[in-house]
């Protein structure tokens, strides 16, 4: 079945580091995938998707590409800010499927 | 446009109670699911539904009963709340595969606690 494999947290990085969390996935056909950000005591909200191979989401800073010959959607910013501080989770779709499927989340804190 | 919204945001039962979590979107979405999640497993799919009047389960269902009599709203019922079911439940809606946006949209949350 599908399934998605992000990088373990926490995450600690300064303000201004680059960041890169992992996210691989299985998959039969052409899924979309997703990231999605959570801030402290609030719910889900989408922060990039792509829908299919080569593709590129971008947002806010943040950019992941859609790798089908690695299986992977990794999400990276060139320069986080304290506001970055959240949790992080990579998520897939199939393309005849009713559910998404999320990984675990990464928890992303950011030091000034 | 409220987008996805969900009554109540706190709540403390006693084991043995009963409760339903509303949700509710005024997106026209044709999916709706609910979560639960815990910390350190991510977000874990409880039930959902692509349409009114079809629900599914989904990994964890045990103790959850859920029904979608209209497109609009998808409660989630404990019918005997255990301690285990002590969580944040999220409520999300899509469109169906095949739209041009395909993302879920969550509601904020409900905190539960069961003692």
């Amino acid at each position: 079945g599908n399934s998605v494999t992000q990088m373990e947290g926490p995450v600690t990085l300064s303000e201004e580091a680059f960041l890169t969390i992992n996210c691989t996935y299985t998959a039969t056909g052409y899924p979309s995938l997703f990231w999605y950000v959570q801030y402290p005591g609030e719910g889900l909200q989408l922060l990039l998707k792509a829908t299919k191979a080569d593709d590129k989401g971008s947002n806010k800073g943040f950019e992941a590409t859609y790798r089908k010959e690695t299986t992977s959607f990794h999400l990276e910013k060139g320069s986080v800010q304290v506001s970055d501080s959240a949790v992080y989770f990579c998520a897939l779709r199939g393309s005849s499927a009713s559910k998404i499927i999320f990984g675990s989340g990464t928890r992303l804190s950011i030091r000034p | 446009n409220a987008g996805v919204t969900q009554t109540p945001k706190f709540q403390v039962l006693k084991t043995g109670q009963s409760m339903t979590l509303q949700c509710a979107q005024d997106m026209n979405h044709e999916y709706m699911s609910w979560y639960r999640q815990d910390p350190g497993m991510g977000l874990r799919l409880i039930h959902y539904s692509v349409g009114a009047g079809i629900t599914d389960q989904g990994e964890v269902p045990n103790g959850y009963n859920v029904s979608r009599s209209t497109t609009e709203d998808f409660p989630l019922r404990l019918l005997s709340a255990a301690p285990s079911q002590t969580s944040v439940y999220f409520c999300a809606s899509s469109p169906r595969p095949g739209t041009s946006t395909y993302e879920q949209y969550f509601g904020p949350g409900t905190r539960l606690t069961v003692t």
